[in-house]
């Protein structure tokens, strides 16, 4: 089983939409991630958090670091938004610290 | 700032061949990683770096050798590229440990085939 596991693995949207992407991992961590890798490869962070909620015009990343899950909403949701969406969970340990991935969530917003 | 620079962005080996996967960074940070994403998979870290002179082993460093001579730098080296090594390569830099607190900055990739 992978240490993290999003879900769905392929979403489907009208322009519009409100969109939830889940992340939730099996491990203790020190940061979770949010990533978008848009068609042509390059990756951009979006969100780093360890506790609460974070916003960011239409997106908003929230975590329970009890229940080990983190979601990613997409408000008002466009075709521009169409991408990779990765979680990644930071992991301390005794021989330093490491990045877990997702698999990626692919988003596909028509217009 | 240019950020994380990667080079070449795609590039096609035959079996066998060697190349070096160049990757820069302008933002003086000493965390350095290289991931490689295969299709339908999350990323796997090859091999990382905390400061210059001083690389480890990732998840998956077996066809590869890294060196960080300096802080911008990290290249990645494939010798014997091999069939298996097929794969989109990312450079990423951090400002510090763990991630706990720092953002990851990514390069924009390279596309490597090996036939």
């Amino acid at each position: 089983k992978n240490e993290v596991e999003q879900s769905p693995q392929n979403l489907t949207a009208q322009e519009g939409e409100f969109i939830t992407i889940n992340c939730s991992y099996s491990v203790g961590i020190s940061a979770l991630h949010w990533l978008q890798q848009h068609p042509g490869g390059g990756i951009v962070s979006l969100f780093m958090l360890s506790s609460g909620k974070k916003k960011h015009g239409r997106l908003i990343a929230t975590i329970n670091i009890q229940e080990k899950h983190s979601s990613l909403h997409i408000t008002a949701s466009h075709p521009r938004d169409s991408a990779v969406y990765i979680c990644a969970v930071g992991i301390e340990g005794t021989s330093g610290s490491r990045l877990t991935f997702g698999e990626g969530t692919q988003l596909t917003v028509n217009p | 700032n240019a950020g994380v620079t990667q080079t070449p962005k795609f590039r096609i080996l035959k079996i066998g061949q060697s190349m070096t996967l160049q990757c820069a960074q302008d933002m003086n940070h000493n965390y350095m990683y290289w991931y490689r994403q295969d299709p339908g998979m999350g990323l796997k870290l090859i091999y990382y770096s905390v400061g210059a002179g001083i690389t480890d082993k990732g998840e998956v460093p077996n066809g590869y050798n890294v060196s960080r001579s300096t802080t911008e730098d990290f290249p990645l080296r494939l010798e014997l590229a091999a069939p298996s090594q097929t794969s989109v390569y990312f450079c990423a830099a951090t400002l510090g440990s763990g991630h706990s607190g720092n953002t990851i900055y990514f390069g924009e990739g390279s596309w490597l085939t090996v036939v």
